[in-house]
């Protein structure tokens, strides 16, 4: 009931195009999901994260849409560009506790 | 440039040596926290420290030992380790244990 599912595990997208990501949890007492993204030789960094009484949250080309009912939320990129080219990490918590669950990570490559 | 500070970036070890693995962050935030990371994978957690009090061990050998000497520095302390221990060793910091959680760019541990 801790687990985070992610797909694609990879992911080609020509510039210009939109990179989809999706998750899904079990737990209902998650209340925070964000999203992190990592280049190589770096930490994650956080994109953009999501409280699940809002259904869609946008920071420029990126944005979270969150379905509670069906326990899914996805990362769209638009216009996804080469220096988007990473791995995306979605991940679940409880906003004020420490533990972070995790999904299994997107390598997503975007062709010019 | 990340606002969590992690030294050093790389380190090459043998079984027998003992090292420390350091983490600095001046953020103000009161909760840190040690996680692993194996190639392709997410981060898995390893310990968390809340104002300066060990709150979570996620079964870690005792060969890792976390240290918090204040709010602001967290170490690892390194000891015996075996060659599956190669990996990225993250710090993260977030206020009070609660989310976002903030990352380091990591160091790159070698077990020979």
């Amino acid at each position: 009931q801790q687990q985070v599912k992610q797909s694609p595990q990879s992911l080609i997208v020509q510039k210009g195009g939109i990179s989809i990501i999706n998750c899904a949890y079990e737990n209902t007492a998650f209340d925070y999901f964000p999203w992190y993204q990592q280049f190589p030789g770096k930490g994650p960094a956080l994109l953009i994260a999501i409280r699940p009484d809002v259904s869609e949250k946008k920071e420029g080309r990126f944005t979270i849409s969150f379905n509670k009912s069906a326990k899914q939320f996805s990362l769209h990129i638009m216009d996804s560009q080469p220096g988007d080219s990473a791995t995306y990490f979605c991940a679940a918590s409880m906003i004020n506790t420490g533990k972070l669950i995790f999904g299994q990570g997107t390598t997503l490559q975007v062709k010019p | 440039d990340t606002e969590v500070t992690q030294t050093p970036k790389h380190l090459v070890m043998g079984m027998t040596n003992k090292k420390s693995l350091k983490c600095e962050q001046h953020m103000g935030h009161r909760a840190m926290y040690w996680y692993k990371q194996k190639a392709k994978k997410p981060p898995e957690l390893m310990f968390v420290y809340s104002y300066e009090k060990l709150s979570i061990n996620e079964s870690v050998p005792s060969r890792f030992s976390p240290e918090c000497p204040n709010s602001s520095l967290l170490n690892l302390h390194l000891h015996a380790l075996q060659p599956e221990d190669s990996a990225l060793y993250l710090c993260a910091s977030s206020q009070q244990g609660a989310q976002p959680q903030h990352f380091g760019d990591g160091t790159r541990l070698s077990i020979l």
